[in-house]
């Protein structure tokens, strides 16, 4: 059974800091990888989505990174500003074979504070 | 609209109500799902859909039942709940499932449901 982890579980950073937060899943055998960002109360907004046949992406201040071989993410945020501040959703989607093939294992998410 | 849209935004109700939650998506695609998010908890797939089919269902109790009458709109009728199925409901939807355009899910702004 796929399980994901995120750490830390919440950030508290000032603002301009460049962070890292950490996703890493036990089943290798995905189909690919998104990050989510979720405000208070609100539905999911994809930031990235990394199949499992590149290593990264990027989207301005994002870069999320994939080495699927040793199970994990990176999601790289530079410059953070206090807008930056959500709940980070990793969620890995199953590969070919099995009953369940794409569906979406989601990791706890990190909370994310950006204060001014 | 645009996107995939979600009714009502907050629901409260008794154990013994019957209510009903209505997601529908304006995005042209094939598949829907539904998700629960509580409190600690990591997003839970609820069930799937693909062409109005159901192809999933995740060991969801039968208090909750979920229609699809076509590839726009899905529904999560709900009765008799307890206390512990308060959560934010979410809906999604893709392009397809288990293809090579399997897809990012799009999520709805979620039903915020409190069981009393």
């Amino acid at each position: 059974k796929q399980e994901v982890t995120q750490i830390p579980a919440a950030l508290s950073v000032p603002e301009g800091e460049n962070l890292v937060l950490n996703c890493s899943f036990t089943d290798s055998a995905i189909y690919n990888l998104q990050w989510f960002r979720q405000d208070p109360g609100k539905g999911l907004t994809s930031l990235l989505l990394i199949q499992s046949s590149q290593r990264e992406q990027t989207s301005g201040r994002l870069n999320a990174s994939l080495d699927k071989s040793s199970g994990r993410s990176t999601l790289y945020i530079a410059a953070s500003q206090p807008g930056d501040s959500a709940t980070y959703l990793c969620a890995v989607r199953r590969g070919a074979g099995g009953t369940s093939y794409g569906k979406l294992t989601f990791g706890q998410g990190t909370i994310l504070t950006v204060h001014p | 609209e645009t996107g995939v849209t979600q009714t009502p935004r907050h629901l409260v109700m008794g154990m013994t109500n019957k209510k009903s939650l209505k997601c529908e998506q304006h995005l042209g695609h094939n598949a829907m799902y539904w998700y629960k998010q509580s409190a600690k908890k990591p997003l839970e797939l609820m069930f799937v859909y693909n062409f109005k089919e159901q192809t999933e269902n995740n060991s969801v109790p039968s208090r909750f039942s979920p229609e699809c009458p076509n590839s726009s709109h899905l529904f999560l009728h709900l009765h008799t709940l307890q206390p512990e199925d308060s959560a934010l409901y979410l809906c999604a939807s893709s392009q397809g499932i288990g293809t090579t355009q399997d897809n990012e899910q799009f999520f709805g702004p979620g039903t915020r449901l409190t069981v009393l």
